[in-house]
């Protein structure tokens, strides 16, 4: 199975300043069509989680443009620009590329 | 607009199966497939498998092969999940997300997700 990393784990911000999280996988995550199926998706406390970004940069719609994805091949990063209260939650990415689909540990945000 | 419905909180003694439902709403179901997603209690996301809306074809993460079945139902737009053998460790919100007839562009829309405990 592909393994997927995320760090930090942790990441205590200051409001409106901005966040970075970093995902590496141990093989690219090119697919054999040219698609690179790398997701980041936001979990807020008691909530069902919720896509942001899918194939690596591409904002879902209702996702606010402070928010954007970026990377390629094993090396991908999540970008918050101003952090926002609402923004507080934990961050997975997830590789759709290879069965079986697999998610990283996640990346809990929360506020200084 | 789209939606994905859920079954109920279930309990369960050791050993014993629980299937879960997942109506869908507001878009062509066989145009699309379904991910099952978990969620033990303070942890991360754990994917465990895909099936399509159109033909049935499924994958199941080796972890739950032997035990896991997916199956759809085209006429009432439902997918349903029945996981057998269960132990404490199966204790989690399980969730239903639509992926693509293709597989890999996961979890546009999810559903509110179904508690399973196990326990005796």
């Amino acid at each position: 199975d592909v393994v997927v990393t995320q760090s930090p784990l942790s990441l205590p911000v200051t409001l409106g300043q901005p966040a970075s999280i970093s995902c590496r996988s141990n093989e690219s995550l090119v697919h054999n069509d040219g698609n690179t199926y790398l997701h980041w998706f936001q979990q807020r406390p008691g909530q069902s989680p919720r896509r942001l970004i899918y194939n690596v940069f591409n904002r879902d719609s209702g996702v606010p443009d402070r928010f954007s994805g970026s990377g390629s091949g094993t090396d991908f990063t999540l970008k918050i620009s101003r952090v926002e209260t609402e923004d507080v939650g934990v961050y997975y990415c997830m590789q759709g590329t290879h069965w079986p689909f697999t998610f990283g540990p996640g990346t809990k945000v929360d506020i200084k | 607009q789209v939606q994905m419905v859920q079954s109920g909180t279930e309990v369960k003694k050791p050993g014993a199966s629980v299937k879960v439902s997942c109506k869908a709403f507001g878009y062509t179901f066989s145009d699309y497939a379904i991910s099952w997603v978990r969620q033990a209690p303070g942890q991360g996301l754990e994917w465990m498998g895909w099936i399509s809306g159109f033909k049935g074809d499924r994958y199941y993460a080796q972890k739950f092969q032997g035990r896991i079945t997916m199956a759809t139902d085209t006429s009432t737009s439902t997918a349903h999940m029945e996981l057998r053998s269960l132990t404490s460790d199966d204790t989690a919100v399980y969730y239903c997300a639509r992926d693509t007839i293709s597989g890999g562009t996961t979890g546009r829309y999810w559903g509110q997700g179904t508690l399973v405990t196990v326990s005796s």
